[in-house]
C-alpha cells in the first residue's frame, strides 16, 4: 500500500528560526505533491503543490518544498517563522496511474512561540 | 470565491441512526473526495467520485456510503451510526486536467465534527 510518512509529529519554534518539515513517500511512479496547512479552528488550505519541472516550489506566506527524486521526500521549508505559522501542516501525493487517489501523512503539529 | 460548502459544521447523533453529510462545490470540478481528520492518523480517503453517478472506494470506506446524483454535491452517507465513527469528516474537490496529471487538490471544506453517541 502506499503511504506517506512525516516523521515530526510535534514541532515547537521560536520566532525567526528556520523551519524544515520531513515528507516521505513509498509510491514509485509518478506522483503530484502537496503541502496543506490547517491554522487552528479553520479548514484545510493548499500551501504550494509540484506537478513537474523545477523541484524547488515557492508557495504562499514564505513556504517552499523542494521535490528530491531519488529520495522520495518533499520538504516543506521556510526560512523565520512568525507566530501566525502555529498549525498543522499536511503532506499529501497523488499517485498518478493509481486512481488518481490521494494519499496524506499524518500531519506535523508546528508551534511557534513569540 | 471558490467553495466547497458542508451543510453542519457539528452533528450529534445516536448509535444506530442514518446519518447524511452532504457537501456542495461550486466550482464545476469533476474530482470530490470524502475524507474523516483523526488525531495523529491524519486524513484517511472513505470515498471519491470522479464524475456523476459514479464512485470508488477509499482506504476505510467499511460503514459508509456515498451518492453523487449531481455534479455540484457529493454526499456521505453513514447507515447506521456506530460511535467509532465519530471524527471530523472533510469533504474536498478536484478539477481533472488531461489524463489526470494536472489534478489540483487544492479546495476543502470546513468540515462537519460529527458525534456518534
Amino acid at each position: 500500500a502506499q503511504s506517506v510518512s512525516q516523521h515530526n509529529h510535534h514541532v515547537i519554534l521560536s520566532e525567526a528560526a528556520s523551519l524544515e518539515l520531513g515528507c516521505n513517500y513509498s509510491y514509485g511512479g509518478t506522483v503530484n505533491l502537496f503541502w496543506y496547512v490547517q491554522y487552528p479552528g479553520q479548514h484545510l488550505q493548499l500551501l504550494l503543490k509540484y506537478f513537474s519541472g523545477d523541484p524547488l516550489v515557492k508557495g504562499i506566506k514564505g513556504f517552499e518544498a523542494e521535490f528530491i527524486k531519488s529520495k522520495f521526500s518533499f520538504n516543506l521549508r521556510k526560512p523565520s517563522v512568525q507566530w501566525s505559522d502555529t498549525a498543522e501542516y499536511f503532506c499529501a501525493v497523488n499517485a498518478l496511474n493509481t486512481g488518481n487517489q490521494f494519499y496524506f501523512g499524518t500531519g506535523t503539529s508546528l508551534t511557534v512561540i513569540p | 470565491d471558490v467553495k466547497v460548502t458542508q451543510s453542519s459544521r457539528y452533528l450529534v447523533k445516536r448509535t444506530g441512526e442514518k446519518v447524511f453529510l452532504e457537501c456542495v462545490q461550486d466550482m464545476d470540478h469533476e474530482n470530490m473526495f470524502w475524507y474523516r481528520q483523526d488525531p495523529g492518523l491524519g486524513l484517511r480517503l472513505i470515498y471519491f467520485s470522479y464524475d456523476v453517478k459514479m464512485k470508488e472506494k477509499g482506504d476505510i470506506p467499511e460503514g459508509y456510503s456515498v451518492s453523487r446524483e449531481k455534479k455540484e454535491r457529493f454526499s456521505l452517507i453513514l447507515e447506521s451510526a456506530s460511535t467509532n465513527q465519530t471524527s471530523m469528516y472533510l469533504c474536498a474537490s478536484s478539477l481533472s486536467g488531461a489524463s489526470g496529471a494536472k489534478n489540483d487538490m487544492g479546495y476543502f471544506g470546513a468540515g462537519t465534527r460529527l458525534s456518534v453517541l
